[in-house]
C-alpha cells in the first residue's frame, strides 16, 4: 500500500537556521502530497500542500517540491523561528481524500 | 465557521467500559474523517464519510469500533468495551470534494486514556 517515510527526529536548530526536513513516499498512483504541522497543545494545520509533480508548494517562509524522480517532498525554510518549533506531518492522499500521514518530524530551535 | 469542534476534549475511561466521542464539522463540508493518532506517531486513518453515507473502514477499526453521522452533519465514533491499546488521541476532520486543493480542517482531537 501507499507509505510515507519522514526523517526522523527530534531535530534541534539554532534560531535563523536552514531547515529540511525529508520526507519521500510509496504510492501506486499519482496522489497530492501536504506538510501539517502541529504546535504545541494544537490541533494539525494544513501548512503546505502540491497537486502534481514539479509543483512547489509554500507558505509562512517554508517550501516544498513535488518530485516524482525521487518520490520526495521535502519541507524546508531558509532561516527558523523560535515560533517554528512544532512537529511536522508529510501526508500523501488517496482515493476519497484519506490522508497517509508519516510518522512525524520534531522540531525544536533555540534563540 | 467555528471549525471543527470535538467533544469531549479528554476521557479518562476504565477498561470494559464504552466510550463515545463527537465530531461537529465545518458545516458546508460534505466530507468528515475520523484518525486516530498514539504518541509519536502519525494521524492513522479509522473511516470516513460522505454525507450521511460511511464510504470506508479502516483493518484498524474492529468489531468494538462504531462510527455514524446520521445526518449528514456531525459524527460519533463508539468504542464499546475498551481495552489500553484504544489510550490515543482521536482525531477528526472535515472537507469539501476539494480535498486536493484545499486539505482538511482537523479539530483539536479526543484524548482517550484507558486506565
Amino acid at each position: 500500500g501507499d507509505s510515507v517515510t519522514q526523517m526522523e527526529g527530534p531535530v534541534t536548530l539554532s534560531e535563523e537556521a536552514f531547515l529540511t526536513i525529508n520526507c519521500t513516499y510509496t504510492a501506486t498512483g499519482y496522489p497530492s502530497l501536504f506538510w501539517y504541522v502541529q504546535y504545541p497543545g494544537e490541533g494539525l494545520q494544513l501548512l503546505l500542500k502540491a497537486t502534481k509533480a514539479d509543483d512547489k508548494g509554500s507558505n509562512k517562509g517554508f517550501e516544498a517540491t513535488y518530485r516524482k524522480e525521487t518520490t520526495s517532498f521535502h519541507l524546508e525554510k531558509g532561516s527558523v523561528q523560535v515560533s517554528d518549533s512544532a512537529v511536522y506531518f508529510c501526508a500523501l492522499s488517496e482515493e476519497g481524500g484519506k490522508l497517509i500521514f508519516g510518522q512525524g518530524t520534531e522540531l525544536s530551535v533555540k534563540p | 465557521d467555528t471549525g471543527v469542534s470535538q467533544d469531549p476534549r479528554h476521557k479518562i475511561t476504565k477498561r470494559g467500559q464504552n466510550v463515545t466521542f463527537r465530531c461537529d464539522p465545518i458545516s458546508e463540508h460534505n466530507r468528515l474523517y475520523w484518525y486516530r493518532q498514539t504518541l509519536g506517531q502519525g494521524p492513522e486513518f479509522l473511516t470516513y464519510f460522505q454525507n450521511e453515507a460511511q464510504l470506508e473502514k479502516s483493518r484498524l477499526l474492529s468489531d468494538r469500533f462504531s462510527a455514524e453521522r446520521p445526518k449528514g452533519s456531525f459524527s460519533t465514533l463508539e468504542i464499546q468495551r475498551t481495552e489500553q491499546g484504544d489510550s490515543a488521541m482521536y482525531l477528526c476532520a472535515s472537507s469539501n470534494r476539494g480535498i486536493d486543493e484545499y486539505g482538511y480542517t482537523f479539530g483539536s482531537g479526543t484524548r482517550l486514556t484507558v486506565v
